[in-house]
């Protein structure tokens, strides 16, 4: 069966550090995958989506980029943090449509 | 483009009441339709989902849904609301195929469960 790993799963960081947060999939073979965010009372939100290696698409701007070195991983990464980057960030997979996801990870910006 | 309205941002019903959560899509292609429900500090998990098949979907928990073309609505719904059931639900459309661009996701709902 395939399953999906967030990692770090709590993270606090200070203004202008940097951010790496990595989504790794297990199971499944060349997956399309998604990093969203959750901000409070704000749904969710479409970051970045990648349908294979080196493939990125980015849905908004904002200072967060994101990479796909290998087939089944995904990492998200800033070179200097925002106060407004503070949220729950949920990584994605899907194979047919449905999207599975993963136990996400809760970024604090101070 | 597509787009998702949850009617509600919260809805409280008494433990054993009928539950229900509703969900209206825009969408220019025939769509796909999901609910998710997230547990606190949880990822999302899969209700249920619509893809063009039968339009009374039953999913895990005893939810179930359905979908009406004519009213552009996937209500989701529950005939005994159990405490467990406590979460945030959120409707999510994709066009049809699914498509890599991801889902379109309502705010969502929190569901509050009196005893």
């Amino acid at each position: 069966s395939q399953t999906i790993h967030q990692w770090p799963a709590t993270l606090v960081q200070p203004v202008g550090s940097p951010l790496s947060l990595e989504c790794t999939v297990e199971g499944t073979s060349n997956p399309n995958l998604y990093w969203y965010r959750q901000a409070a009372g704000r749904g969710l939100q479409l970051l970045f989506y990648s349908v294979g290696i080196g493939q990125i698409s980015s849905e908004v701007p904002q200072n967060l980029s994101a990479s796909r070195p290998q087939d089944r991983q995904f990492i998200l990464s800033s070179k200097k943090l925002l106060l407004s980057d503070s949220g729950f960030y949920l990584c994605a997979w899907s194979v047919v449509g449905t999207q599975y996801f993963g136990p996400g990870t809760r970024l604090l910006v101070l | 483009a597509q787009s998702v309205t949850q009617l509600g941002s919260h809805v409280s019903v008494s433990e054993g009441a009928l539950v229900l959560l509703r969900c209206n899509y825009s969408s220019s292609v025939p769509p796909y339709l999901f609910w998710y429900v997230q547990y606190p500090n949880q990822g999302l998990q899969l209700l249920l989902k619509y893809t063009s098949a039968a339009t009374l979907v039953k999913g895990i928990n005893g939810f179930e849904a359905e979908f009406k073309k004519s009213e552009t609505s996937f209500h989701l719904t529950k005939p005994s609301a159990h405490m467990s059931d406590a979460a945030e639900y959120f409707c999510a459309v994709s066009v049809a195929g699914g498509g890599a661009d991801g889902l379109t996701f309502g705010k969502g709902t929190h569901l509050i469960i009196q005893p």
